[in-house]
């Protein structure tokens, strides 16, 4: 079993449509990455987060410690949404060596 | 700033050629990563540096090899290319421990 579980892996929703993409890991962590790879290969980080919640225009990061589990919500969903989101986590044991999910990818149809 | 930078973007090796894929960054990060992406496939960590002149192995190092000689430059090398090493390498760096990682573009290397 995979240290880090994403769901689902394929998604497909029609702009506008709040998308929900959800990470449950089984290690105690330092830190939960959520990152984005686009259809061209690049990747950039989109949220870390220890605890709680955070927002960066029409996405928002939960995490829930207690739960393992982290939730990637996109709002308002645009085409230019499309790519793959990748959960990491930071285990607390090796904090600088991620453990990778094996992605989410998404496709936003206008 | 430029951020993390990678050259080549390209290259198809023949088996048992050698290469160095280079990467730099001008964040002063001291930790930088190697990655190599199968396609279709997650991240796997190849290797990884805390500061110059300390390099570690990550989960798949055979065949590769590092040096960081300086904050700025993790260069990766390859030997002896084989048909299994066919994959896209990211390099990346963050500033400290469980810090967020910041990716190059990538290279797309082809053995054949």
């Amino acid at each position: 079993k995979n240290e880090v579980e994403q769901s689902p892996q394929n998604l497909t929703a029609q702009e506008g449509e709040f998308i929900t993409i959800n990470c449950s890991y089984s290690v105690g962590i330092s830190a939960l990455h959520w990152l984005q790879q686009h259809p061209g290969g690049g990747i950039v980080s989109l949220f870390m987060l220890s605890s709680g919640k955070k927002k960066h225009g029409r996405l928002i990061a939960t995490i829930n410690i207690q739960e393992k589990h982290s939730s990637l919500h996109i709002t308002a969903s645009h085409p230019r949404d499309s790519a793959v989101y990748i959960c990491a986590v930071s285990p607390r044991m090796a904090g600088n060596k991620l453990t990778f999910g094996g992605g989410t990818r998404v496709l936003v149809k206008p | 700033n430029a951020g993390v930078t990678q050259t080549p973007k390209f290259r198809i090796l023949k088996i048992g050629q050698s290469m160095t894929l280079q990467c730099t960054q001008d964040m002063n990060h001291n930790y930088m990563y190697w990655y190599r992406q199968d396609p279709g496939m997650g991240l796997k960590l190849i290797y990884y540096s805390v500061g110059a002149g300390i390099t570690d192995k990550g989960e798949v190092p055979n065949g590769y090899n590092v040096s960081r000689s300086t904050t700025e430059d993790f260069p990766l090398r390859l030997e002896l290319a084989a048909p299994s090493q066919t994959s896209v390498y990211f390099c990346a760096s963050s500033r400290g421990n469980a810090d967020t990682q910041y990716f190059g573009p990538g290279t797309r290397l082809t053995v054949l």
